[in-house]
């Protein structure tokens, strides 16, 4: 797998759920960012790591919003709880180091009904 | 309120015509990222500009950052339906390794 891969492509829950987005990196990428993208909007940015730690998650909403990065590669990002506005596309990317550039999934789409 | 506007929201024209995109600010970026972003898929890096008053080319795309470093413009010649897409500008605030968007410039290209 040469790209950013995530999982699942689509995800349709309850409002009240609890659901986890996974981001599989480029191999040996060790910055990964968890961005949203609303309809008609640009990605705005949530949690970025830098190897297993999370060197920034600024841009979580709150408190419902969790993401790990156990070994340094595989993310997750886990929503409790869900809200119709957490609609929305999420985004991973990686780069090789912090200011390299970024390489994009295809995000999954979250809906909430 | 975005950090970078993008005008305009929308633009649809006739395989080629030429086009332009704008991308301003009142702060001033570092460097400045232009993406194009197909349905489904995630933004793809086009280019990145860094000097104010800097020009890059790429085949038929010519890009620009303002001489301020607060603006950039994108634009196409000789349009082609390949050039559909939505085009967003990116750039680190100042002080910050983050990427900020804009909220893009849809654009339709008829064959």
């Amino acid at each position: 797998g040469a790209g950013v891969s995530q999982t699942p492509s689509n995800k349709v829950t309850e409002k009240g759920k609890y659901v986890e987005l996974r981001c599989d990196p480029i191999s040996g990428h060790t910055a990964l960012y968890w961005y949203r993208q609303s309809l008609g909007q640009g990605p705005e940015f949530l949690i970025y790591f830098q190897g297993t730690g999370a060197a920034d998650d600024s841009g979580l909403p709150n408190d419902r919003f969790f993401a790990v990065r156990p070994e340094g590669s595989v993310s997750t990002l886990k929503i409790q709880r869900t809200e119709r506005g957490d609609s929305a596309v999420y985004l991973c990317a990686s780069s090789l180091v912090r200011d390299s550039p970024l390489h994009f999934g295809n995000g999954t789409r979250l809906t909430v009904t | 309120t975005q950090l970078l506007e993008q005008s305009p929201q929308f633009l649809s024209i006739q395989e080629g015509e030429n086009l332009t995109v704008y991308c301003n600010s009142s702060s001033v970026f570092s460097s400045l990222q232009w993406y194009r972003q197909e349905p489904g898929e995630g933004p793809v890096l086009l280019v990145t500009v860094v000097t104010g008053g800097e020009v890059k080319k790429l085949k038929r795309l010519t890009f620009q950052f303002g001489d301020a470093r607060k603006d950039s413009s994108l634009h196409i010649t000789a349009a082609q339906p390949g050039d559909t897409g939505l085009y967003l500008c990116a750039g680190p605030r100042s002080n910050d390794y983050k990427l900020s968007f804009g909220a893009g410039t849809t654009v339709t290209v008829r064959a």
